[in-house]
């Protein structure tokens, strides 16, 4: 199957600063989400981008399909940035939505 | 609109009881998605439906879990008999088939004793 792998691990910020999230992914797709999962454990979707660049506030995402990867930007990081960054993407010969998750990007922003 | 609910939220049970997970995905939504996340695996896709039908279930870890979906609101994950090692959270999501934007419930924590 489709083999993703998110980069860094984890990442430490101090309040204000700057940062960003890649995704590597080993085969083409035809769906690609970021999703942020917060302290109390909630997914939320933050950009749905199977190709393209996109922005929401101080976030915004970037896809490269033809070299098989995504980033995530985050501007201006705040605290309640903190939480885990998963990369979820579905491979291109399967048209049914099915979707292989990153290990995830743990981020700590301090004040 | 309502998102995706589940229930119950936390599970607290004995080694070789049944339980059962409940989802609602959102209305109009045409598949839907059960997912296991724990630390050691990380979230690893258990079984997904197309329009009420199972399409893949290859993640179901063995017999102990089925899953059901017998009408376009509702679907049921249940393990019988229960163990410690089914100790996860379980979400479940659902997206429109067309799209494959997926959105999650709140997921529902299990213990097992």
């Amino acid at each position: 199957g489709i083999q993703v792998e998110q980069s860094p691990p984890d990442l430490i910020l101090q309040e204000g600063a700057n940062s960003t999230l890649r995704c590597n992914f080993s085969d083409s797709v035809n769906n690609l989400q970021w999703f942020h999962q917060n302290p109390w454990g909630q997914l939320i979707n933050l950009f749905y981008i199977p190709s393209g660049t996109k922005q929401n506030g101080r976030l915004s995402a970037t896809t490269v399909a033809t070299e098989r990867y995504s980033l995530l930007y985050i501007s201006s990081s705040q605290t309640t940035d903190s939480g885990v960054y998963f990369c979820a993407v579905g491979p291109y010969n399967t048209n049914a939505g099915k979707s292989t998750f990153g290990d995830g990007t743990t981020l700590t922003v301090k004040p | 609109d309502a998102g995706v609910i589940q229930s119950p939220r936390h599970e607290v049970t004995e080694m070789g009881q049944e339980v059962t997970l409940r989802c609602k995905p959102i209305s109009g939504h045409n598949s839907l998605f059960w997912y296991r996340q724990t630390m050691m695996r990380g979230l690893e896709l258990l079984i997904y439906f197309n329009n009420n039908v199972p399409i893949d279930d290859s993640g179901m870890p063995e017999d102990r879990f089925s899953a059901k979906m017998p009408n376009a609101s509702f679907s049921t994950l249940k393990i019988q008999p229960s163990e410690p090692r089914d100790s996860a959270v379980y979400f479940c999501a659902s997206s429109l088939y067309e799209s494959h934007e997926q959105f999650f419930g709140p997921g529902t924590r299990l213990t097992v004793l």
